[in-house]
């Protein structure tokens, strides 16, 4: 079955901290990784893809297939980056497989 | 910079009654897609459209749902009878190619109330 599990409902850090939020997934084949952001009072839209391995506003997120993860993480969190944040997975067909989200809140 | 639209940002139905919920995808792009969350929810998918048609559907996308691209440029879902376990907000999002390979736009949803 396809899966995606973000077990923190909230992190919370303060401004310059870094922060990690968890993404873990079950897929029995190759699958694509997603992080989704939703800031607030916006639509939801694209963070990172596995598959670009580029950094957005600081943002990191490596697939670890050995571990089924695909954590996001940022070594110094700013008070912008508050967002309610999805890891989302993709296997052989176009849906995507979201997991319930973490809310990210940055403290100044 | 070009955004997928969804009209009402906000329906109020009573159980049993049609609802029709529209969305603009971005104008040149050919992938088109229903999610819907629950309050306190995941994201769920809910259908895929492409070429026309139905490219894939869930479980939660029975008999009562339906998708039709009218006019080339509104995207709409109907549910025929709605449930008060439909409420939720419903999104539609567009995409250039098979998500993947470009950024999945979605739009600001539409809440939908079932009294």
């Amino acid at each position: 079955a396809q899966r995606v599990t973000q077990p923190e409902k909230l992190l919370s850090v303060f401004k310059g901290a870094p922060v990690e939020l968890k993404c873990n997934y079950s897929y029995s084949g190759s699958p694509e990784l997603f992080w989704y952001v939703q800031y607030s009072r916006q639509r939801l839209q694209l963070l990172l893809r596995h598959i670009s391995r580029e950094s957005i506003k600081g943002f990191t997120a490596d697939l670890n297939k050995g571990e089924t993860s695909f954590h996001l993480k940022k070594p110094f969190a700013q008070e912008e980056d508050s967002a309610m944040c999805y890891c989302a997975l993709k296997g052989n067909t176009d849906k995507l497989i979201f997991g319930t989200g973490t809310r990210l809140q940055v403290f100044p | 910079e070009p955004e997928v639209t969804q009209t009402p940002s906000h329906q109020v139905t009573q159980m049993g009654q049609e609802v029709i919920l529209r969305c603009v995808p971005i104008s040149n792009h050919l992938y088109f897609y229903w999610y819907r969350q629950i309050l306190g929810q995941k994201v769920e998918f809910l259908v895929s459209f492409y070429n026309n048609e139905i490219s894939e559907k869930s479980e939660i996308f029975d008999d009562q749902f339906s998708v039709e691209r009218p006019d080339g440029s509104n995207f709409t879902l109907k549910i025929r009878s709605t449930k008060l376990e439909d409420s939720a907000m419903y999104f539609c999002a567009s995409g250039r190619d098979r998500q993947g390979n470009v950024p999945l736009h979605f739009g600001n949803g539409t809440r939908l109330t079932v009294t």
